[in-house]
């Protein structure tokens, strides 16, 4: 079954803490990306990648890492959370758009719902 | 900045009666607009798509309506299903930028049984 996977579901921490969340697909796809969704907010962008070692800001990067050593996997890294990062966060994945060959569609996660105290 | 508004933050139907959703944005420069549809503890995920060439897309009981001289997109549910209750995101692709995904504010639709 085609999917992204994001682990944990939950987690709740404290200031300070370094913590990853994890996300896995299995489609192949070439982009990846994180997003966080807050209440009169929808979904803002945090960081994608569009294939291998290329990550780039999305328009909140600030108190967040990514990674992207493996196709599949693109964990999203906080090194010291604060309680304004307390949000439910998606990762997605999507085929890359080049050329004539367009894709819009992306594919989201479950969700991974941090509290940060 | 917000580049997309969904200016009604919840929506409420009797089913088999139609739901219509609205966004407005600001940017004129996109290559598509696209809905998702969220439930709870679930991610969002793809219901309908229409391009900046078109004025109307269908899939079904999905019709999305663009008209571009007032920058307002909407998306009509026909008939109204209880199943249908959930968060709708409106979101687009800026143009030059296809691999990147604006989104909404998103609305909340309770189809009442």
């Amino acid at each position: 079954e085609a999917q992204v996977t994001q682990n944990p579901r939950y987690l709740i921490t404290v200031t300070g803490k370094k913590l990853t969340v994890t996300c896995s697909q299995n489609m192949n796809h070439e982009y990846m990306s994180w997003y966080r969704q807050d209440p009169g907010l929808g979904l803002r962008q945090i960081y994608y990648s569009m294939n291998v070692e290329v990550t780039d800001k999305g328009d909140v990067p600030e108190g967040y890492k990514v990674s992207r050593k493996e196709k599949r996997n693109f964990p999203l890294i906080l090194e010291s959370p604060s309680p304004n990062q307390t949000s439910l966060y998606f990762c997605a994945s999507k085929r890359l758009s080049s050329g004539r060959a367009k894709s819009y569609e992306q594919y989201f996660g479950p969700g991974t719902r941090l509290t940060v105290t | 900045d917000q580049q997309v508004k969904q200016n009604s933050p919840s929506l409420s139907v009797q089913e088999g009666r139609i739901s219509i959703l609205n966004c407005d944005y600001t940017n004129s420069m996109f290559d598509y607009f696209l809905w998702y549809k969220k439930y709870p503890a679930e991610g969002p995920t793809f219901l309908i798509s229409i391009s900046s060439i078109k004025d109307k897309n269908e899939d079904g009981r999905f019709t999305v309506f663009l008209n571009k001289s007032a920058k307002h997109l909407s998306l009509h549910i026909v008939p109204s299903q209880p199943g249908d209750s959930a968060v709708y995101f409106c979101a687009f692709t800026p143009g030059g930028a296809t691999n990147k995904l604006i989104f909404g504010t998103g609305t909340l639709l309770a189809v009442q049984p």
